[in-house]
């Protein structure tokens, strides 16, 4: 069965740091998101990508995030200088042209110390 | 602002018995509604759905309600397993949009032996 990948599982950086979250979305799906959990709290949506460009942001989604998708299969997301608050789990999405479902990656947990 | 919301935050149901769980939301803009079970360290897994032009959707042991005037969904499961012990998220989108999902807070349903 089809499913979204993510890496790493758990990434560790110093504040101020940059990091990239890697996904791989299932093959044949059209829209892209990203999606962070901070512990105890909702999911909460980041960003949605569809046609090599930013559909949505949330406003979350500032100037040190950016999303990427480098070739046809990743969807990466870059935080430029991380904060302790940004520590969470990330989660990568994507659903397909007639679906409506989005299937979600099992999470990277983000630590930033 | 909570556009999403799953005002019990737990529930604790016997093997065997219908759990039900409960969702309200206040943007009538949204017109797809859909339910995440949880496991701790894992992805979202995509349940159930329903569009705003029904009212009942059932796949096996999960039926989903939709209340357009009340704006409430409810999941029933039945019957429900100790496999079923997981936090359910109620979410939504807009068909308009770029179908980003807002989620409610979740329950933790735990299924007792």
């Amino acid at each position: 069965e089809p499913e979204v990948t993510q890496t790493p599982s758990h990434q560790v950086t110093q504040m101020g740091q940059e990091v990239i979250l890697r996904c791989v979305p299932i093959s044949n799906h059209l829209y892209f998101y990203w999606y962070r959990q901070i512990l105890g709290q909702k999911v909460e949506f980041l960003v949605s990508f569809y046609n090599n460009e930013i559909s949505e942001k949330s406003e979350i989604f500032d100037d040190q995030f950016s999303v990427e998708r480098p070739d046809g299969s990743n969807f990466t997301l870059k935080i430029r200088s991380t904060k302790l608050e940004d520590s969470a789990m990330y989660f990568c999405a994507s659903s397909g042209d007639r679906g409506t479902e989005a299937f979600f990656g099992q999470g990277t947990r983000l630590t930033v110390v | 602002d909570q556009q999403v919301k799953q005002n019990s935050p737990s529930l604790s149901v016997q093997e065997g018995r219908i759990s039900i769980l409960n969702c309200d939301y206040t943007n009538s803009m949204f017109d797809y509604f859909l339910w995440y079970k949880k496991y701790p360290a894992e992805g979202p897994t995509f349940l159930i759905s329903i569009s705003s032009i029904k009212d009942k959707n059932e796949d096996g042991r999960f039926t989903v309600f939709l209340n357009k005037s009340a704006k409430h969904l409810s999941l029933h499961i039945v019957p429900s397993q100790p496999g079923d012990s997981a936090v359910y998220f109620c979410a939504a989108f807009t068909s308009g949009s770029a179908r980003q999902l807002t989620f409610g807070s979740g329950t933790q349903l735990t299924v007792l032996p």
